[in-house]
């Protein structure tokens, strides 16, 4: 069964300390990766889109790299507004599976 | 109005009730699909539906009842709701299904069941 794992479950940051995330995925013949960021009480905005091994996108603070197992999503010198959940789901077929997220706080 | 919106943002309703959530598109897209996300769990799908065609129903209770009358709205019909029924229900909607593309999502409806 195709599977979304995300880690750490909560982060903690101080502003400017970088830091990943992480999502490890089983899954037979990925389609696509995507990465979504989610504030409270609002649905999830996308962020990225990863198709192949090796594959890397930027926007302003973030870059996600993927692997055949897993990708990340490196933080540069976050800011107290980066503080979001980061939802990573993997497509296979039809459907997107996703992670539980992981819960990102960055404190000035 | 862009994007993909949803109403009613909140809605708290008894276990005897009958409501409606409404989500609309603006994207021009050909697919829709209701989640359901509770607190800590990932996102759970509820419903797909591709050129308004049901293309899944992923072993959701009957209470829940979709309707897709056009491929820019999708609605979602509830009655005689459990209150473990209590979650964000989001609406997204991609170019196509099982397609090399990204959803979109609503804001949700925030569902309390009393």
């Amino acid at each position: 069964e195709d599977q979304v794992t995300q880690s750490p479950e909560a982060l903690r940051l101080q502003e400017g300390e970088s830091s990943s995330l992480n999502c490890s995925y089983t899954v037979s013949g990925l389609r696509g990766l995507f990465w979504y960021r989610q504030d409270p009480g609002k649905g999830p905005e996308f962020l990225f889109t990863l198709y192949s091994a090796g594959e890397e996108k930027e926007k302003e603070r973030l870059k996600a790299t993927l692997t055949k197992k897993e990708s990340f999503l490196h933080i540069t010198a976050p800011k107290p507004e980066d503080s979001a959940t980061y939802l990573c789901a993997v497509q296979a077929g039809g459907d997107m599976r996703f992670g539980a997220g992981t819960r990102l706080t960055v404190k000035p | 109005e862009t994007g993909v919106t949803q109403t009613p943002r909140h809605l708290v309703m008894g276990m005897t009730n009958k409501k409606s959530l409404k989500c609309e598109q603006h994207l021009g897209h050909n697919a829709m699909y209701w989640y359901k996300q509770s607190a800590k769990k990932p996102l759970e799908l509820m419903f797909v539906y591709s050129l308004e065609e049901r293309v899944e129903n992923n072993s959701v209770p009957s209470r829940f009842s979709p309707e897709c009358p056009n491929s820019s709205h999708l609605f979602l019909h509830l009655h005689t709701l459990q209150p473990e029924d209590s979650a964000l229900y989001l609406c997204a909607s991609s170019q196509e299904w099982a397609g090399y593309n990204e959803q979109f999502f609503g804001p949700g409806t925030r569902l309390t069941v009393l």
